[in-house]
């Protein structure tokens, strides 16, 4: 069974960083895009960044371009995010999502909050 | 950018009718070398992440129920619910994956 599952949110002052972390189980990992894609509260979906399988190739929404850093260990079977300089409009639930002619699985989420 | 604008973003249905949705994308989509558009629906219930129901327009996930289907191409897209059921309030989302930034439509409500 494809799993996803997202840690490494919470609570965070303006300008400070975070690293999250989506553990992948029941699938080649190697072999897939893996994206992130973000929910503020209350609206909708924004795509974030994606990385390629091996991990050579990565892209960023305009939005966090610069302060966002997605990677993988596909030896551990592991997604991040390491997100710095953080603002309040980066606040949502983060989600990790497998791309398979669309996101054909998705985590369950990690709020993120970045507030005084 | 390609900009994905969904109509209505509200729709009130009654249990056992029709549902339609509209997606219509800033530029086409679809992809001449293999035919294929690449558009997806999902369906967000409350407190859940999205599921994907329908990708490449038209193609249904497994275990999808074949009440949902998706048609249109180019830059006009409209997913169907043929007789709604209570379990499909949600809200819906169109999403191109045809290149960066890989954008959504805004959702749409559908309720009964």
């Amino acid at each position: 069974e494809v799993q996803l599952v997202e840690s490494g949110g919470g609570l965070i002052q303006p300008g400070g960083s975070l690293r999250l972390s989506c553990a992948a189980s029941g699938f080649t990992f190697s072999t897939f895009w893996m994206h992130w894609v973000r929910q503020a509260p209350g609206q909708g979906l924004v795509w974030v960044s994606r990385i390629h399988g091996d991990g050579t190739s990565t892209m960023y929404a305009d939005s966090v371009k610069g302060r966002f850093t997605i990677s993988r260990d596909n030896a551990k079977n592991t997604l991040y995010l390491q997100m710095n300089s953080l603002r309040a409009e980066d606040t949502a639930v983060y989600y990790c999502a497998r791309a398979n002619n669309g996101y054909d699985y998705w985590g369950q989420g990690t709020l993120v909050t970045v507030s005084s | 950018d390609i900009v994905m604008t969904q109509s209505p973003d509200s729709l009130a249905v009654s249990l056992g009718e029709r549902a339609t949705i509209n997606c219509k994308s800033s530029q086409s989509i679809l992809y001449s070398s293999n035919n294929w558009n690449y558009l997806a629906w999902y369906q967000q219930r409350p407190g859940q992440p999205p599921k994907l129901l329908i990708h490449w327009a038209s193609t249904r996930e497994s275990g999808v129920p074949d009440r949902f289907s998706g048609s249109g191409s180019g830059t006009d897209f409209t997913l169907t619910i043929s007789s709604l059921q209570a379990e499909d309030v949600a809200v819906y989302y169109c999403h191109q994956y045809y290149s960066s930034p890989y954008t959504f439509g805004q959702g749409t409500k559908l309720e009964i």
